[in-house]
């Protein structure tokens, strides 16, 4: 059981290039959420959605786009990446269960722009 | 969104017991209270949830205060794989703002030998 998969898992781009992080579940959850953290900080969320066919801006929408291709797979896209965005960036699901649903998080991907 | 407050950082020794508090004042009816743990380099771990009894995994413990304000996590017997970052998040069970999960700073767990 792979849970959440992130890809890729290290990235460097220029600042200006664009790139999509893939993430996919197989859990059949409802719910995926994207966050970043950078260096010392806690997790911030970037954008979620809470079912198929929704998503919604979260903390720190700015610079970033999503899409939810299908129930298993939530993508993050940095149309013109900026130092700023160097991060990691996890990936998460949860079902949709009320507030029981526990989150389960992918290892990371790992993103600096120079 | 209802918010939490935790101390930025806690210290223990291998062996005892650790207790971190959580504050959420501000907490509904319907907020169900979970703790995560991250490990350094990993992501966030679930540990454990609760409503309004307090819980006990193989984990940890979760204690709910009986007004629902604060929560405390309970390390019986801390470890050195224990230091990692602990977050507090309140997940709600319904209405408009559902599915919209955010994290404070955590608690910095440094466990020494």
């Amino acid at each position: 059981n792979a849970g959440v998969t992130q890809t890729p898992k290290f990235q460097v781009l220029k600042t200006g290039q664009s790139m999509t992080l893939q993430c996919a579940q197989d859990m059949n959850h409802n719910s995926m959420y994207w966050y970043r953290q950078d260096p010392g900080m806690g997790l911030r969320l970037i954008y979620y959605s809470a079912s198929e066919g929704t998503t919604d801006k979260g903390e720190v929408p700015n610079g970033y786009n999503v899409s939810r291709l299908n129930k298993r797979e939530f993508s993050l896209r940095l149309e013109s990446a900026a130092p700023s965005q160097t991060s990691v960036y996890f990936c998460a699901s949860r079902d949709r269960v009320g507030g029981r649903g526990e989150l389960f998080f992918g290892e990371g991907s790992r993103l600096t722009v120079l | 969104d209802a918010k939490t407050t935790q101390p930025n950082s806690m210290e223990s020794n291998e062996e005892e017991p650790v207790h971190l508090p959580c504050n959420h004042s501000t907490i509904s009816g319907t907020d169900y209270i979970h703790w995560y743990r991250q490990l350094p380099s990993q992501g966030p771990e679930y540990v454990i949830h609760g409503l309004t009894s307090n819980v006990n995994n193989r984990m940890a413990s979760l204690a709910i205060a009986e007004d629902r304000k604060s929560s405390t996590l309970i390390l019986h017997r801390a470890t050195l794989r224990d230091a990692a970052v602990y977050y507090c998040i309140l997940i709600w069970a319904g209405g408009t703002s559902y599915g919209k999960l955010t994290f404070g700073q955590g608690t910095i767990l440094t466990v020494h030998p």
